[in-house]
Formats: structure tokens, C-alpha cells, sequence
């Protein structure tokens, strides 16, 4: 089944404690991305990648990292998390080429609260 | 300042009856549109939708109209069915691809039986 895996769905951690959500797709796709969405704005991009080494800020990069080692796999890091990225975390990906209005496909969100 | 606005945070009809959810934009740069559904615990996922150089698209039951000189859009659904009951989102990009998409805050839809 096609399909883009976020792993922790849920987590609750504290202030300054380094945590990485993972994302992982299987259908080739080069490009991946990043959103999160808070209350009445929406999802806001993150980061994307066009393709593996390749990387670019979205919106609102602030305070994450990512890295695209490999095809299928496009982790988040928040290497300092603070209170203002309790937020739903969306990992999406699409495939690029001929026909770029391809649609992006989504995970099932983490659910992250940072106390 | 937000330049995709779904005003109407919730709409409610009744099974049967036709579904009109709306979008606006203000940055005339973008030429693709898209429709996403959300169900609650899952991800977006796509719906239907068009480009600039088009006013309409149809999908079976789904069909969004663009107005490009009042920078709108809007879903029709018909007939609305228990299972549409979800949230619609709006998003649009610049260019001929969707690698930056601008999301609206999204529009709550409730079927009534």
C-alpha cells in the first residue's frame, strides 16, 4: 500500500530535549515536505526537499532541522523544542517530473506537545 | 496577512442538498488551485483541482469553480453525502507545480441526516 509513515504519532516532552519525528514514504517520490498546522492558520510549510541532498526552508523554519540522506526518508529534528512548536506535524511527498501538478500525499500527523 | 481565506470556519447541510464551501486569495501570482479533505487522526488528502487557465473542474460528484477576477474559488458538492462530513482545505501555489503550497485555515463541513 502506498503510504507516508509518521512515527511518533503522539509525544510529550519538555523544553530543550532534542526529539526527531520520522517520515517515510514508498512510492519513489524525490520530493518531500514538512508542515505544521495550529488553529486557524492552516498548514504552514516547514522544510522541503526536491530531491536526497537537497533541501529548502518553507515558511517557518525556525527552530527545525531536517536532512534528505536517502529517498524515502525525511526526518525532523527540533534539536531545542520549545513550548511554541506544540503543534500538529504534517510529512507529505510527491512525485516530480513531467507532470509536477501531481499531488502531494500526506501522513497521519504527530501530534507533538512541548511543556 | 493571510493570502488564502476560508472565512466560514464550519458549515452545516443537510444530506441530499448541495455543499458550497468557499475560498478566497490575494496574491494574483497563483495560478493552481487544490481542494484537501480531513478527517480527524488522518492527513490531508487530495480532492480535486484546477488551473488558472481553466474556470472549472468535475469530478464526479466534486466541482470547483474558479473566478480569477475576483480571486475566488469554491467547491460544489452534490449530492452531500454522510461521508463528506469533514474538513475542506484550500490551498494554492505559483507556478506550475505544487512544491509551495499556501493553505487556507479550512472549513469545518457537518452532513446532517
Amino acid at each position: 500500500e502506498a503510504q507516508v509513515t509518521q512515527n511518533p504519532r503522539y509525544l510529550i516532552t519538555v523544553t530543550g530535549k532534542k526529539l526527531t519525528v520520522t517520515c517515510s514514504q514508498n512510492m519513489n517520490h524525490e520530493y518531500m515536505s514538512w508542515y505544521r498546522q495550529d488553529p486557524g492558520l492552516g498548514l504552514r510549510q516547514i522544510y522541503y526537499s526536491m530531491n536526497v541532498e537537497v533541501t529548502d526552508k518553507g515558511d517557518v523554519p525556525e527552530g527545525y532541522k531536517v536532512s534528505r540522506k536517502e529517498k524515502r526518508n525525511f526526518p525532523l529534528i527540533l534539536e531545542s523544542p520549545s513550548p511554541n512548536q506544540t503543534s500538529l506535524y504534517f510529512c507529505a511527498s510527491k512525485q516530480n517530473g513531467v507532470s509536477s501538478n501531481q499531488p502531494q500525499h500526506f501522513g497521519d500527523g504527530t501530534r507533538l506537545s512541548i511543556l | 496577512d493571510q493570502q488564502v481565506k476560508q472565512n466560514s470556519p464550519s458549515l452545516s447541510v443537510q444530506e441530499g442538498r448541495i455543499s458550497i464551501l468557499n475560498c478566497d486569495y490575494t496574491n494574483s501570482m497563483f495560478d493552481y488551485f487544490l481542494w484537501y479533505k480531513k478527517y480527524p487522526a488522518e492527513g490531508p488528502t487530495f480532492l480535486i483541482s484546477i488551473s488558472s487557465i481553466k474556470d472549472k473542474n468535475e469530478d464526479g460528484r466534486f466541482t470547483v469553480f474558479l473566478n480569477k477576477s475576483a480571486k475566488h474559488l469554491s467547491l460544489h458538492i452534490v449530492p452531500s453525502q454522510p461521508g463528506d462530513s469533514a474538513v475542506y482545505f484550500c490551498a494554492a501555489s505559483a507556478g506550475d507545480s505544487n512544491y509551495q503550497l499556501i493553505w487556507g485555515a479550512g472549513t469545518k463541513l457537518i452532513i446532517k441526516p
